[in-house]
């Protein structure tokens, strides 16, 4: 069975600093992967996806991520963190074959500090 | 457009109580699919649907029934709420099967005491 790992659930981050968060996955088939933020109170919303091509993708936000097959994963960055950042971040997984069928990590919240 | 739109934002259930969480899009997309959220488990599959008419589960979707008579509309029942049921409920929508790319509603907040 598909699963997807946020190892970090809650991470602080000093305004300016710059921000990973990590992901891995575990799926049998070739897989298509997400990271969405959600503010308080707020839905999700998609920050960027990676289906094939270029393993560095580039999303809204000034975020990117890196897909790294050898390792299972798919982490965010962003150079620097602005208190607007304050949210939290799902990194989620599919495949052409489960359709839109979303696998999603437990999260991790980010703290952004002045 | 509206986008994903969801009613109500917040209710409180007791135990044994029915309702229907409802969920429209005005984006003529063909897969609509609820999730719910739980404190450190991320959202989580409950019920789908990829066109009118058709409709299978998710990863969780015991205690909820759907229908989906219009394209427009995606309401999920509880059938009989128990404390379990409790979270946040999200649904979604994208434009066809393959796109996988979904937008998601504000959520509805349910307690069931």
């Amino acid at each position: 069975a598909q699963s997807v790992t946020q190892p970090d659930i809650h991470i602080t981050v000093s305004e300016g600093a710059s921000l990973e968060l990590r992901c891995n996955y575990s799926y049998g088939a070739t897989p298509y992967l997400f990271w969405y933020v959600q503010s308080p109170g707020q839905g999700l919303q998609l920050l960027l996806k990676y289906f094939s091509g270029d393993t560095l993708v580039q999303g809204i936000k000034g975020f990117e991520a890196e897909f790294k097959r050898s390792q299972s994963s798919f982490n965010l960055r962003k150079p620097s963190v602005h208190w607007s950042d304050a949210a939290e971040y799902f990194c989620a997984v599919t495949s052409g074959a489960a359709g839109n069928k979303l696998t999603f990590g437990g999260g991790t919240r980010v703290l952004v500090k002045p | 457009n509206a986008g994903v739109t969801q009613t109500p934002k917040f209710q409180v259930l007791k135990t044994g109580q029915s309702m229907t969480l409802q969920c429209a899009q005005d984006m003529n997309h063909e897969y609509m699919s609820w999730y719910r959220q739980d404190p450190g488990m991320g959202l989580r599959l409950i019920h789908y649907s990829v066109g009118a008419g058709i409709t299978d589960q998710g990863e969780v979707p015991n205690g909820y029934n759907v229908s989906r008579s219009t394209t427009e509309d995606f309401p999920l029942r509880l059938l009989s709420a128990a404390p379990s049921q409790t979270s946040v409920y999200f649904c979604a929508s994208s434009y066809e099967r393959g796109s996988h790319e979904q937008y998601f509603g504000p959520g509805t907040r349910l307690t069931v005491t």
